[in-house]
């Protein structure tokens, strides 16, 4: 069946780091796939997206490129700000209805 | 904006009570998602409806129904709440359409706390 596997956290950087979050993913077909933010307190908000091999997708600094042929979608962000600090949850989605989303990723950053 | 809204962000309740969780969505979507998220289990679908009347049973649909009466409103039920229900609910809406690529929005979540 489709699954996505993430990182386990807590990940804790410090300001200005580098950052990647690590996600793989089994899934039939040719899925879309999505990185979502949840902040404290708040849903789930999109991140960005990608929906073919070698797509990339970006906002707010985050990027992530869609690898086909290692069934990819790692998260990064060349510079973090202690404002990034969430749960971050990479997911997809494969015709029909039902998105999968991976366990989440907390994030800490440190002034 | 996309704006999802729960009825309550905060909900104490005492085992057996029924309870209802409402949601509604501004933006004329047709799917509409209930996921309850608890730590170290992520997101877990328990229903989901892509049209008014028609719901499907999502991963965890033990112990709750839902209610699809008018488009923008989707409401989660717990016919009998028992302490194991005790998490953060989330509703979330999508446009619909089985070629989409389609992104969900969420509401800010409902804790629930069963006594």
């Amino acid at each position: 069946g489709n699954s996505v596997t993430q990182m386990e956290g807590p990940v804790t950087l410090s300001e200005e780091a580098f950052l990647t979050i690590n996600c793989t993913y089994t899934a039939t077909g040719y899925p879309s796939l999505f990185w979502y933010v949840q902040y404290p307190g708040e849903g789930l908000q999109l991140l960005l997206k990608a929906t073919k091999a070698d797509d990339k997708g970006s906002n707010k600094g985050f990027e992530a490129t869609y690898r086909k042929e290692t069934t990819s979608f790692h998260l990064e962000k060349g510079s973090v700000q202690v404002s990034d600090s969430a749960v971050y949850f990479c997911a997809l989605l494969t015709g029909g209805f039902k998105t999968i989303f991976g366990a989440g990723t907390r994030l800490f950053v440190k002034a | 904006d996309v704006k999802v809204t729960q009825s309550s962000r905060y909900l104490v309740k005492r085992t057996g009570e029924k309870v209802f969780l409402e949601c509604v969505q501004d933006m004329d979507h047709e799917n509409m998602f209930w996921y309850r998220q608890d730590p170290g289990l992520g997101l877990r679908l328990i229903y989901f409806s892509y049209d008014v009347k028609m719901k499907e049973k999502g991963d965890i649909p033990e112990g709750y129904s839902v209610s699809r009466e008018k488009k923008e409103r989707f409401s989660l039920i717990l016919e009998s709440a028992s302490t194991n229900q005790t998490s953060m609910y989330l509703c979330a809406s999508s446009l619909g359409g089985l070629a989409g690529a389609y992104e969900q929005y969420f509401g800010p979540g409902t804790r629930l706390t069963v006594t």
